[in-house]
């Protein structure tokens, strides 16, 4: 069974940068059926698409955060990483790492393995 | 347009069925696939593609389209059933990924 588990620090202060890495069990992170991505969830509001990242490190970003977001894969170590530089407050959220499916019967943008979620607080 | 646009709240009796929809111009050319969530927990995918639903999913879930508009229908609502709907699908200009609001559904 696939498992992704983010790891990261849960407090960041506000104009540095935000740091999470998602490791994936279960499941090689180097298959050409799958993205793998970030979604996070600011407290009581709904997911936002940060971006995804293709084994062979090809990624898409959100464009509202595309001049602050690096996404990066370690496929030795069945990982990928997320920097979110300059976070200010707004950006208290639960991020979640996950699964993305790249086909289903036409193009596909479902997330079908998510991680359990982590909060990360933006405050000084 | 990169929106989805959803109702913020349905409800719907106990054994009876509700529908949800997602709006949204790049529902035209593409799939939308629904998200169940409950207070604390990850986000469950419960419909992808035409009308998918991954294993472990109970078939009361489906899923349906038309023109712009995406449905999530969940036939014989059970009070498990309540959560939060997210639906999704890609950008129509570009290679993104996007959300819509969500919708809570409440189970009466």
């Amino acid at each position: 069974q696939l498992q992704l588990q983010e790891s990261g620090p849960g407090l960041v202060k506000p104009s540095e940068t935000l740091s999470l890495t998602c490791i994936v069990s279960g499941g090689s992170i180097s298959s050409s059926s799958y993205y793998w991505g970030w979604v996070r969830q600011p407290p009581g509001k709904g997911l936002e698409w940060i971006g995804s990242i293709f084994y062979s490190g090809s990624t898409h970003y959100n464009p509202s955060l595309k001049s602050r977001v690096t996404m990066s894969v370690d496929t030795s170590k069945n990982q990928f990483s997320l920097k979110l530089s300059s976070v200010t407050a707004a950006e208290t959220a639960v991020y979640y790492c996950a699964r993305r499916i790249i086909h289903c019967g036409g193009d596909c943008y479902s997330f079908d393995y998510w991680g359990q979620g982590t909060l990360v607080t933006v405050s000084s | 347009s990169s929106e989805l646009n959803q109702g913020p709240a349905v409800s719907v009796a106990l054994g009876q069925t509700v529908r949800i929809t997602c709006q949204g111009d790049s529902l035209r050319s593409y799939y939308a696939s629904w998200y169940q969530q409950k207070p604390g927990q990850a986000p469950v995918l419960v419909i992808y593609g035409k009308n998918n639903r991954p294993s472990g999913i109970p078939d009361r879930f489906s899923g349906s389209s038309s023109g712009n508009t995406a449905s999530l229908t969940i036939t014989g609502a059970q009070a498990e059933d309540e959560a939060d709907y997210y639906c999704n699908s890609r950008d129509s200009s570009a290679n993104h990924v996007v959300f819509g609001g969500g919708t809570k559904l409440t189970v009466l």
